[in-house]
């Protein structure tokens, strides 16, 4: 089955403590993108990544880092969480001539108290 | 960078007609695409427009005005179902490929 999954689907955690939250697409996608869901804000891109070791900012790269090694995975670090980076964190992928028609995973839903 | 505007909620009662619009400003349009996103759900893809005109898919069609930096999403003979958010998504040329996300219109169906 075509999908993308994402882990954890839920995190708790404290301000300060270094995590990841794992993305991974089974359908070759060169496109993969992390976007985070505020109420009233909409989707708003985080990075993204056109290809293995291509990525770049998206419109609120502040706080975050991604990796692209490997063409299925695309994991997305939060170094020093801040309360503020608390959200609902989506990441899809999409195809080179399909890049219009991205595929969600589950999304993460992050507290950082 | 890109800009997109739509209406925060629509309200509709079952059997109607509905239209969702979305005005877009952006460098270099490439094409306008239709997302639905149910209450905890992943967003999931429901058309895309890349020159003028209307595309139809089944009970959802989405129209295109290039000239009018325009689109809108119609949805005929609605469900409970249908009640969602729906979210424009402009690509454009620079940077990526990738489509930026205006905030949303949440759609309610009444009974």
């Amino acid at each position: 089955e075509a999908q993308v999954t994402q882990n954890p689907r839920y995190l708790i955690t404290v301000t300060g403590k270094k995590l990841t939250v794992t993305c991974s697409q089974n359908m070759n996608h060169e496109y993969m993108s992390w976007y985070r869901q505020d109420p009233g804000l909409g989707l708003r891109q985080i990075y993204y990544s056109m290809n293995v070791e291509v990525t770049d900012k998206g419109d609120v790269p502040e706080g975050y880092k991604v990796s692209r090694k490997e063409k299925r995975n695309f994991p997305l670090i939060l170094e020093s969480p801040s309360p503020n980076q608390t959200s609902l964190y989506f990441c899809a992928s999409s195809s080179t001539d399909r890049s219009y028609e991205q595929y969600f995973g589950p999304g993460t839903r992050l507290t950082v108290t | 960078g890109q800009s997109l505007e739509q209406p925060s909620e629509v309200t509709a009662v079952e059997g109607a007609i509905v239209q969702i619009n979305c005005t877009y400003q952006t460098s270099g349009f490439y094409g306008l695409s239709w997302y639905q996103q149910h209450d905890g759900g992943a967003p999931t893809f429901l058309s895309y427009n890349a020159l003028d005109g209307l595309e139809e898919t089944g009970r959802f069609s989405s129209f295109l005005s290039r000239s009018d930096s325009y689109g809108y999403l119609l949805l005929q003979e609605l469900q409970m179902k249908d009640s969602a958010s729906y979210f424009c998504a402009v690509r454009d040329e620079g940077g990526s490929y990738i489509p930026t996300f205006g905030r949303g219109t949440s759609l309610i169906v009444h009974p």
